[in-house]
């Protein structure tokens, strides 16, 4: 089992490009992750996917899109990049049962700088 | 109040020694309790959970505290791979639209 993979590893934008990050899990999991990580900022939640066919906003979606393809692969687009938007991007999946959260597994992650 | 509080170190131990590690959290109402440890460049992996119990695995000890809404890592003798910064991570399911809120995080170095 891979686990969770993502594409590119790196990227360098200019201001106004767009680009999609891609995320994948072979784990069956239902639930999907787009997480941003900044020095001293710790992880902040962008977007979810509960399940197949439903996203939630999460922390800090402003400036993003997601897209849940299927189950497997959970995307995200940024329209028109900005300076503020370089950071280290991880996606994340996990398996929820009734009432709890179970562990996420991360895929390695993107960093993305916008110049 | 922030939702997940660490002290963000960084914690300096020689090889051997015993180092503890508090987080506190905001909502009452939180249910999962995680500690996560995240290498230099990579991505965060499950550590262990933390149950009310409080919870051992070899070297690490976790404890949770509801009345006083925080949760404790507990390491003995370190060793030099445990250098990295250890996440304390808090579910609360009513907390707005986020499922899982993560702290900044704790750097610890073990030097030899």
């Amino acid at each position: 089992n891979a686990g969770v993979t993502q594409t590119p590893k790196f990227q360098v934008l200019k201001t106004g490009q767009s680009m999609t990050l891609q995320c994948a899990q072979d784990m069956n999991h239902n639930s999907m992750y787009w997480y941003r990580q900044d020095p001293g900022m710790g992880l902040r939640l962008i977007y979810y996917s509960a399940s197949e066919g439903t996203t939630d906003k999460g922390e800090v979606p402003n400036g993003y899109n997601v897209s849940r393809l299927n189950k497997r692969e959970f995307s995200l687009r940024l329209e028109s990049a900005a300076p503020s938007q370089t950071s280290v991007y991880f996606c994340a999946s996990s398996e929820e049962t009734t009432g709890h959260y179970n562990e996420q597994f991360f895929g390695p992650g993107t960093r993305l700088t916008v110049l | 109040r922030k939702e997940v509080e660490q002290d963000p170190g960084p914690f300096n131990v020689p090889e051997g020694a015993t180092v503890a590690f508090n987080c506190t959290y905001s909502n009452s109402a939180s249910q999962s309790f995680f500690w996560y440890r995240q290498d230099c460049r990579k991505e965060p992996k499950l550590l262990m959970s933390v149950y009310s119990s409080g919870n051992e695995d070899g070297r690490f000890t976790a404890q949770l505290n509801r009345a006083s809404q925080y949760i404790s890592l507990l390491i003995r003798d370190s060793k030099l791979s445990d250098s990295a910064t250890y996440l304390c991570v808090v579910n609360t399911r009513n907390s707005g639209n986020t499922p899982l809120v993560f702290g900044k995080g704790t750097r610890l170095s073990v030097i030899a």
